[in-house]
């Protein structure tokens, strides 16, 4: 069982190009996250989806998209990427939204840095 | 802006001792979660408390819940090098149910 892949690794991309981070996950789960992981300030909500078809701003959306076409795929998309938006990327999938009890599961990360 | 406040942010001490991390908020919770980060990785959940005043213990880590739902805690007796990693608080809101993320704290067991 793969749980919650993501691609690429990393990635060293120039500002003012169009980038697209891949996530996907395997466990049937209906919720989808994506954060960033900058030191000192934590992991910050970019987007979320609570089930497929759906999706959400979070704290720190301004830069990014997404889509959730299926249940499987989570896709980030920088449309023109900035220096700012250098970050390690995690995405998460837990099986449902609002719930306490919910448990994120996330995958390995992208480090990109824009330059 | 909701905020939850880990400390200490970095926390060295050596093998065999005990230490507290602490996690807090002006704002009360309907649930906190703590979850562990080693490097390359991503987090991974330890516990999830719900109930002011609730204790949990997993061998030989003690999270507890504040009272007043505002604030948690995490107890390890006897740490051990294993114990290396960042250690996250994460709460849910209850306005729009998303988790926010304490900044976490560094803790290095060293043998």
């Amino acid at each position: 069982i793969a749980g919650i892949t993501q691609a690429p690794t990393s990635q060293i991309l120039a500002a003012g190009r169009r980038m697209t981070l891949r996530c996907t996950q395997d466990m049937r789960h209906n919720a989808m996250y994506w954060y960033r992981q900058d030191l000192g300030l934590g992991l910050r909500l970019i987007h979320y989806s609570n089930t497929a078809g759906t999706t959400g701003k979070g704290e720190v959306p301004d830069g990014y998209s997404v889509s959730r076409a299926n249940t499987d795929d989570f896709p980030l998309t920088l449309a023109s990427a900035v220096p700012s938006q250098t970050s390690v990327y995690f995405c998460a999938s837990s099986r449902t939204s609002g719930s306490g009890y919910n448990e994120q599961f996330f995958g390995p990360g992208t480090r990109l840095t824009v330059l | 802006t909701q905020l939850l406040e880990q400390s200490p942010q970095f926390l060295s001490i050596q093998e065999g001792e005990n230490l507290t991390v602490y996690c807090n908020s002006s704002s009360v919770f309907s649930s906190l979660q703590w979850y562990r980060q080693e490097p390359g990785e991503g987090p991974v959940l330890l516990v999830t408390v719900v109930t002011g005043g609730e204790v949990k213990k997993l061998k030989r880590l003690t999270f507890q819940f504040g009272d007043a739902r505002k604030d948690s805690s995490l107890h390890i007796t006897a740490a051990q090098p294993g114990d290396t990693g960042l250690y996250l608080c994460a709460a849910l809101t209850e306005s729009n149910y998303q988790l926010i993320w304490g900044a976490g704290t560094k803790l290095i067991i060293k043998p």
